[in-house]
């Protein structure tokens, strides 16, 4: 089973912020929290990813709360190019670093 | 540049037939990774390998295949015992649970 939860969807309005939150309740001390989207029949891009600490780059931010047991995927000015399925997955690092893949968030950006 | 090459795009295969699905890296990562999607659905874990001539069965292994002769290659045989093969597979790779690259996908269909 995968390591993480995620509501099914979400809507956003085009220009404003999309945050999507994510459950990791089970997550150890060294273990990453990565965030990837896959736009429809595509390979899964990669967003970003942590362990601690928040993240920015020039996709998106991370927040990983003090606890590590969740974290927010923030698209700080969503287009309707970011409307996709958006992944929230902690590896197995005992298995060979295996993703096991939820069911995912689909945001749907509105004009 | 480096990246994750699967081939074909698009494959058609009759019923009875085994059929192989390439996944070539050139990132030097030591672990790599096949999954499938059927449409609306998220990704499942098929074979994993962590290392050379070592491979692990993921989720739903039956009726797949896999080989790890070399660092650079992974392929993926669908034998005539999938008893639904028409998918769309994705292969990715990792330095074991670190920097996952995803291909663009092989889209399968039995005809």
């Amino acid at each position: 089973d995968a390591k993480t939860t995620q509501p099914p969807s979400m809507d956003c309005a085009e220009g404003r912020a999309a945050n999507l939150p994510c459950n990791h309740s089970t997550i150890s001390g060294n273990e990453y929290v990565y965030w990837y989207r896959q736009i429809h029949s595509q390979g899964p891009q990669y967003i970003i990813h942590g362990l601690k600490n928040n993240e920015t780059n020039e996709m998106a931010s991370l927040i990983i709360t003090e606890d590590r047991k969740s974290s927010t995927l923030i698209l700080p000015h969503a287009t309707l190019r970011d409307t996709a399925v958006y992944y929230c997955i902690v590896p197995f690092y005992n298995q060979g670093g295996k993703l096991i893949f939820g069911q995912g968030t689909e945001l749907s950006v509105k004009p | 540049d480096g990246g994750i090459t699967q081939s074909p795009k698009y494959l058609f295969r009759k019923e009875g037939q085994n059929v192989t699905l390439s996944c070539e890296q050139n990132l030097n990562h030591d672990a790599m990774y096949w999954y499938r999607q059927d449409p609306g659905q998220g990704l499942r874990l098929i074979y994993y390998s962590q290392i050379v001539n070592d491979f692990q069965k993921g989720d739903i292994a039956e009726g797949y295949s896999v080989s790890r002769e070399k660092k650079e290659s992974f392929p993926l045989t669908v034998t005539s015992a999938q008893k639904n093969p028409t998918a769309f597979y994705l292969c990715a790779s990792s330095r074991t649970g670190v920097g996952y690259t995803f291909g663009s996908g092989t889209r399968l269909t039995v005809v």
